[in-house]
């Protein structure tokens, strides 16, 4: 059984820095992407960064890239968020979850997500 | 970024009855298009992939249609557990920027 467990969430002033932390079993871990996505109280779903198996790509939204950092211990099964510089806008439940793909014609497309988290709560307030 | 657009923003039917969701694209994202379902304080659930592939574990009632820019997702039959907040997204771009729907609410009418 595929599970995923954040945890790092809490209350930080803005400015400030958090690491989020995804705990992974059930799958091999290191064979597959993986993604953050947010949700604001009361809003819908955001995707916020992606990271490939080996870790040796990452990919961000415009609205974290230069504060955010993605990366992986494969050797844990652990996915990380490094967030820096944090904004009141960037309070949201924070998801890790899991980039399903398929393949299409030859290709592998990848991009949904099959499997998610809890969720963990960020929030940004003085 | 390719805006994805839901409609209608509430949907109220009775149990029993059929549910159809919209969703649109600004651009074509092929057939690179998800459904997931939220109910209230839970994390999202992966309904259908590929537009119309449903998931492990999903039941037939839900059904998924469309590609380009025009996307819809059926529940045949609502039963009192589908009452949920729907969202489409969109992974048809590399590198990725994928865009989720602003969600379709399913309420009991």
């Amino acid at each position: 059984e595929v599970q995923l467990l954040e945890s790092g969430g809490g209350l930080v002033q803005p400015g400030g820095s958090l690491r989020l932390s995804c705990a992974a079993s059930g799958f091999t871990f290191s064979s597959y992407a993986m993604s953050w996505v947010r949700q604001a109280p009361g809003k819908g779903l955001e995707w916020v960064s992606a990271i490939s198996g080996s870790g040796g790509s990452t990919y961000y939204a415009d609205s974290v890239k230069g504060r955010f950092t993605i990366s992986r211990d494969n050797s844990k099964n652990t996915l990380y968020l490094q967030m820096n510089s944090l904004r009141a806008e960037d309070t949201a439940v924070y998801y890790c979850a899991k980039v399903g793909g398929t393949m299409v014609r030859g290709v592998i497309i990848i991009g949904y997500f099959d499997y998610w988290g809890q969720g963990t709560l960020v929030t940004v307030s003085s | 970024e390719i805006v994805m657009t839901q409609s209608p923003a509430t949907l109220s039917v009775s149990p029993g009855e059929r549910a159809t969701l919209s969703c649109r694209a600004s651009q074509s994202v092929s057939s690179n298009l998800a459904w997931y379902q939220q109910k209230p304080g839970q994390a999202p659930r992966l309904l259908i992939y590929g537009a119309s592939t449903r998931a492990t574990g999903i039941p037939a009632r839900f059904s998924g249609s469309g590609s380009g820019t025009e996307f819809t997702l059926t529940i045949s039959s609502l039963q009192s557990e589908d009452f949920a907040v729907y969202y489409c997204q969109q992974y048809n771009n590399w590198p990725p920027s994928w865009t989720f729907g602003q969600g379709t609410k399913v309420e009991i009418k």
